[in-house]
């Protein structure tokens, strides 16, 4: 079976601008997570989407959005890039909105110039 | 969400166990432990996780103690490819305010050699 799944696996950007990363989840799953790891830190969680609506969503600015389709795929969006959102942003799919274990896939390394 | 203590890094001989331990002093009755492993610039791998008691997969087991404020991975037979940087996470049960969110700290860089 194949895991979650994410696109691009790397991206450079200038400040100012915007930027979409996408996400699959495991065939089944309904919840999709996304996580952002700046270099030498753990994970720090930014939304989670459940049924095409937000659950949660952790300490992030407004430039920062996301959206879940029917399919349950899921796009991360950030606006008005700084350099500090050069991170990897990870995308985690759980099979529902509730503390089911969450699997990762592989992240999107965003770099800001 | 209850906060875990970690040592900051291990080593480990190849083939010998390791253990790793972690501190959650402040756990709460309905919160289960997770660990994580994360390889140099991949993504999280699910380990396993416990609520109670001891829990043993394919992959390790996992010592809760009675009292539930520390717990033990162990890696029963280390190899190189399990270098990586273990995560101890504290999460809650649905029903609060903390829906799918995973609390990561520092972490325990594991180091295993020849």
């Amino acid at each position: 079976d194949a895991g979650v799944t994410q696109s691009p696996t790397h991206l450079i950007k200038t400040r100012g601008q915007h930027v979409t990363l996408r996400c699959s989840p495991i065939s089944g799953h309904k919840s999709v997570s996304w996580y952002q790891q700046v270099l030498g830190q753990g994970p720090q969680f930014i939304f989670q989407y459940y049924e095409k609506e937000e659950r949660g969503r952790g300490n992030f600015p407004d430039r920062f959005s996301a959206r879940q389709f029917p399919n349950y795929s899921s796009e991360l969006n950030v606006n008005a890039l700084l350099l500090g959102d050069s991170a990897l942003y990870l995308c985690a799919s759980s099979s529902d909105g509730h503390q089911e274990t969450q699997y990762f896939g592989p992240g999107t390394r965003l770099l800001v110039l | 969400d209850a906060k875990t203590t970690q040592p900051t890094s291990m080593d480990c001989a190849e083939g010998r166990a390791a253990n790793l331990p972690c501190n959650h002093s402040t756990i709460s009755g309905n919160e289960y432990v997770y660990w994580y492993r994360q390889i140099h610039s991949q993504g999280p791998q699910y380990i396993i996780h416990g609520l109670k008691n001891n829990e043993t997969n394919e992959m390790a087991s996992l010592i809760i103690t009675e009292d539930r404020k520390s717990s033990t991975l162990i890696l029963p037979h280390a190899t190189l490819r399990d270098t990586a940087v273990y995560y101890c996470i504290v999460s809650p049960l649905a029903g609060g305010t903390s829906y799918g969110k995973l609390t990561f700290g520092q972490g325990t860089i594991l180091t295993v050699h020849p």
